[in-house]
């Protein structure tokens, strides 16, 4: 069983649509990051919302934490190709840091 | 900048041998663990440590040993290989709070047969 679960697994869109990936959980974090990796690579951090309700930007990604702090969602504004990747959500629980199973997204031109 | 250094990139065992999969960072970070990552499964955490001497289980534990004798080193120790340890293993260092980032090695591809 997945503590977080996230949505969609798959996503392949065209170049300049909009796009939300989901991480739901039953358990609530005292953290939440949200991570990219490309093939070869490790995951690098793109943010960490702390706050129940908080919304962080990052050019064209707006990431928010929900009110109760048991799930956040990553949406994309005009998709480009570079976008493509893995994007991972973690929440930090008892010391740990656990990952959802990630959401594969293709951006096609 | 080294990182995380985790060596060897791509190993090949066959069922029942024994390796160690090296991890090691230079930003004097306390928090060490280990990942595996399967299609579909996203990171599942094998152990982690918070400072040497110090090292804990994580979601998938079994089959792998760990120590963590200084700062810099967090090694993984597969004591009998299975197929299904068959997975791209992650290493990741950080600062001890909840709300840090981790910083991931490259991986290493490893195959049992």
């Amino acid at each position: 069983t997945q503590l977080l679960e996230q949505s969609p697994q798959f996503l392949s869109i065209q170049e300049g649509e909009n796009l939300t990936v989901y991480c739901n959980s039953s358990s609530v974090f005292s953290s939440l990051q949200w991570y990219r990796q490309e093939p070869g690579e490790g995951p690098v951090l793109l943010v960490t919302v702390v706050t129940g309700g908080e919304v962080k930007k990052l050019k064209r990604l707006t990431f928010q934490f929900g009110d109760a702090r048991k799930d956040s969602s990553l949406h994309i504004t005009a998709a480009q190709p570079g976008d493509t990747g893995l994007y991972l959500c973690a929440g930090a629980q008892g010391g740990k840091l656990i990952f959802g199973q990630g959401t594969e997204l293709s951006v096609k031109p | 900048n080294a990182g995380v250094t985790q060596t060897p990139k791509f190993q090949v065992l066959k069922t029942g041998q024994s390796m160690t999969l090296q991890c090691a960072q230079d930003m004097n970070h306390e928090y060490m663990s280990w990942y595996r990552q399967d299609p579909g499964m996203g990171l599942r955490l094998i152990h982690y440590s918070v400072g040497a001497g110090i090292t804990d289980q994580g979601e998938v534990p079994n089959g792998y040993n760990v120590s963590r004798s200084t700062t810099e080193d967090f090694p993984l120790r597969l004591l009998s290989a299975a197929p299904s340890q068959t997975s791209v293993y992650f290493c990741a260092s950080g600062q001890v709070s909840y709300n840090s980032p981790l910083h991931f090695g490259n991986g290493t591809r490893l195959t049992v047969t």
